[in-house]
């Protein structure tokens, strides 16, 4: 079946180190999106890719890096500059500009 | 993107319509109304999209007013499995990184 998978579901992480969230798609889509999403709160923005090679800051990118080395692939790393990464990470994809985007099941990180 | 404006929740008895209302006042004539919905700690989901007709799919109803400041999604027989909440944006559907952006959302509680 075709679909974003994102892993781990929960992931934990002590304060000061860095941690990657994985999110791969074999759906074939150009563009791929993080958002994280806070308790009670809509989804905001952290980086899209259009394109292999490529990617832009969303609304809330610091603290944040990405790569896109391959189509299929958006790994998002969570710094130890990040000053509230404590959240909910949302990994997206779309066909093209102006489709819909389908999401993945999300991480939970919990830094402590 | 225009911004949007929801209810904070509402509630539906099951089998009977859930009629979720949008006001989008200063929606531009390029922009879509688009819906999404998450349930409780997944990835939101696409249920539909409109530009100014009304449009039906095999999830919802979207109703579209004349002057396009305010749409209705409808679910005509809502179950158990429909509670979530759900997001009403508006975007143009050409914008370069295709970004949402989510508000809080409507939480919908279908009751049996």
């Amino acid at each position: 079946d075709g679909g974003i998978t994102q892993s781990p579901k929960y992931l934990f992480r002590k304060e000061g180190q860095n941690v990657t969230l994985s999110c791969e798609q074999n759906l074939n889509h150009d563009a791929m999106y993080w958002y994280r999403q806070d308790p009670g709160q809509g989804l905001r923005l952290i980086y899209y890719s259009q394109i292999v090679n490529d990617f832009q800051k969303g609304d809330i990118a610091e603290g944040y890096s990405v790569s896109r080395e391959k189509k299929e692939s958006f790994p998002l790393t969570v710094t130890s500059a990040q000053k509230n990464p404590t959240a909910f990470y949302l990994c997206a994809s779309t066909r093209d500009r102006g489709s819909e985007q389908y999401f993945g099941p999300g991480t939970r990180l919990t830094v402590t | 993107d225009a911004k949007t404006t929801q209810p904070t929740s509402m509630d539906c008895a099951e089998g009977r319509a859930a009629n979720l209302p949008c006001n989008h006042s200063t929606i531009s004539g390029n922009e879509y109304v688009y819906w999404y919905r998450q349930i409780h700690s997944q990835g939101p989901q696409y249920i539909i999209h409109g530009l100014k007709n009304n449009e039906t799919n095999e999830m919802a109803s979207l109703i579209i007013t004349e002057d396009r400041k305010s749409s209705t999604l409808i679910l005509p027989h809502a179950t158990l499995r429909d509670t979530a909440v759900y997001y009403c944006i508006v975007r143009v559907r050409e914008t370069s990184g295709s970004r949402l952006t989510f508000g809080e959302g409507t939480q919908l509680t279908v009751n049996p």
